[in-house]
C-alpha cells in the first residue's frame, strides 16, 4: 500500500524558514516524479513544486519561486520542501503527491505564518 | 483566480446524473489530459479520473470523465449521499510550466 506522510509543519513568523518531509513507502520511491501541492484554509488546491525521480530537475509555482526550495533523498525514501522568506499568503496545508498525475497523496501538514 | 474554471457549486438529488464543468485554454486543457479529484471534509484529495477518462482502480463506474478542446467535464450519475463532496480538475499548463487546478466545485446532494 502507497503511504506518504508528511511533517514539519508548524507556526513560523512571517520572514522565518521551514523545512516540510514527506516519508514514502509501498512503492519504489526512486522511480516517481513527486509534486508539493498545498489548500490555504477554505480555498482550493494550488500546485507548489515538482521534482523528477533522479533529482537533477525541479519546476515551481511563480508564488514560490525563488523561496521554496524541493528535494528528494532516494535512499530514504524521503521528498523535502525548504520553505524560506515565508510569507502570511503561504499559510496553508501542505501535502506531497506522487506520479505525474498525483495518483497518491498524504494527508498534508499544516504550515502557519504569523506573528 | 484560478486558471481552470469551475462552477463554485452544484446540486442533485439521489438517483439524478449530475455533471461538472472545467474550462481552460489552449495551453493547458487544449494540450494535456485532465484529472479529476474528490474531497471530503477534512481529508486529502483522492485520484477520481486521470487522463481525462479513466478511472483509478476502486472507482466507481458512476464517475465519469470526458474532454473536448478547452473544456472537461465530469459526470456522476446515480447520484448517492456518499458523493456530497469538493471536485477539482487539474492539468498541465505549458505556458505556466506547472500544473494548475481549478477552482473546485462544491457539489450538494438534496
Amino acid at each position: 500500500e502507497v503511504q506518504l506522510v508528511e511533517s514539519g509543519g508548524g507556526l513560523i513568523q512571517p520572514g522565518g524558514s521551514l523545512r516540510l518531509s514527506c516519508a514514502a513507502s509501498g512503492f519504489t520511491f526512486r522511480s516517481y516524479l513527486m509534486h508539493w501541492v498545498r489548500q490555504a484554509p477554505g480555498k482550493g488546491l494550488e500546485w507548489v513544486s515538482r521534482i523528477i525521480s533522479d533529482g537533477s530537475s525541479a519546476t515551481y509555482a511563480d508564488s514560490v519561486k525563488g523561496r521554496f526550495t524541493i528535494s528528494r533523498d532516494n535512499a530514504k525514501n524521503t521528498l523535502y520542501l525548504q520553505m524560506d522568506s515565508l510569507r502570511a499568503e503561504d499559510t496553508a496545508v501542505y501535502y506531497c503527491t506522487r506520479g505525474g498525475g498525483h495518483s497518491d497523496w498524504g494527508q498534508g501538514t499544516l504550515v502557519t505564518v504569523s506573528s | 483566480q484560478s486558471v481552470l474554471t469551475q462552477p463554485p457549486s452544484a446540486s442533485g438529488t439521489p438517483g439524478q446524473r449530475v455533471t461538472i464543468s472545467c474550462s481552460g485554454s489552449s495551453s493547458n486543457i487544449g494540450s494535456n489530459t485532465v484529472n479529476w479529484y474528490q474531497q471530503f471534509p477534512g481529508t486529502a484529495p483522492k485520484l477520481l479520473i486521470y487522463s481525462n477518462n479513466q478511472r483509478p482502480s476502486g472507482v466507481p463506474d458512476r464517475f465519469s470523465g470526458s474532454k473536448s478542446g478547452t473544456s472537461a467535464s465530469l459526470a456522476i450519475s446515480g447520484l448517492q449521499s456518499e458523493d456530497e463532496a469538493d471536485y477539482y480538475c487539474a492539468t498541465w499548463s505549458d505556458s505556466l510550466n506547472g500544473w494548475v487546478f481549478g477552482g473546485g466545485t462544491k457539489l450538494t446532494v438534496l
